[in-house]
């Protein structure tokens, strides 16, 4: 596609249940990076892709959450049993390749709210 | 691990005054990128450094890197209302693959 595309872009979703945020990245990046950004904060990283294998999944919060990547493209962050501190938004980016050299191009974002 | 600091966190101008922020590694850094995000939206790449001592200008848009490669500037000259938003700084480390991002420097221009 001509972006990366996320969905959905809100999410309001009660504590304890599970969640599942996709990211579309540009066709033929083979790099794909998945942010958290808490409000007025900085970006946090979560997990890094190249091709379908994760290499990178310290930034990961918690076993509460997962990333999987199918057919080195679209990507889905799960979330488990989801706790108030959660609540922030998700951010996907992906890049040509991973590397010295390639700037990230961001999608719009996830804003997940936890009640 | 890496850490990227980032000042100031906030900078409110006039319109037509100069701003800068800058960042700092606690490690040598690969590379640097810089990212603008405006109010609602999401990052936006702007430009990478790599090499020592690095100076590139986007129109009123100056980037620097230090010759040490673990600290980095952006100039803004004569602001402008369409400057407003946060501007973030990510360092590339020996991963080379992921960028450790600063907190950001929230650009506000009174017109």
């Amino acid at each position: 596609g001509a972006g990366v595309s996320q969905s959905p872009s809100n999410k309001v979703t009660e504590k304890g249940k599970d969640v599942e945020l996709r990211c579309d990245p540009i066709s033929g990046h083979t790099a794909l990076y998945w942010y958290r950004q808490s409000l007025g904060q900085g970006l946090e990283f979560l997990i890094y892709f190249q091709g379908n294998s994760a290499p990178d999944k310290s930034g990961l919060p918690s076993d509460r959450f997962s990333a999987e990547r199918t057919g080195g493209s679209v990507s889905t962050l799960t979330i488990q049993r989801t706790q108030q501190e959660d609540s922030a938004v998700y951010l996907c980016a992906s890049s040509p390749r991973a590397g010295v050299g390639y700037g990230y191009t961001f999608g719009s974002g996830t804003r997940l709210t936890v009640v | 691990g890496q850490q990227v600091m980032q000042i100031p966190q906030y900078q409110h101008v006039q319109e037509g005054e100069d701003f800068t922020t800058y960042c700092n590694s606690s490690t040598t850094l690969s590379n640097i990128q810089w990212y603008k995000q405006r109010p609602g939206g999401h990052p936006v790449f702007l430009i990478q450094l790599v090499k020592s001592g690095e100076v590139k200008k986007q129109k009123r848009l100056t980037f620097q890197f230090g010759e040490a490669k673990k600290n980095s500037s952006l100039h803004i000259t004569a602001t402008q209302t369409t400057d407003v938003g946060t501007y973030f700084c990510a360092g590339g480390g020996g991963s080379n693959y992921k960028l450790t991002f600063g907190k950001g420097t929230l650009l506000t221009v009174n017109p």
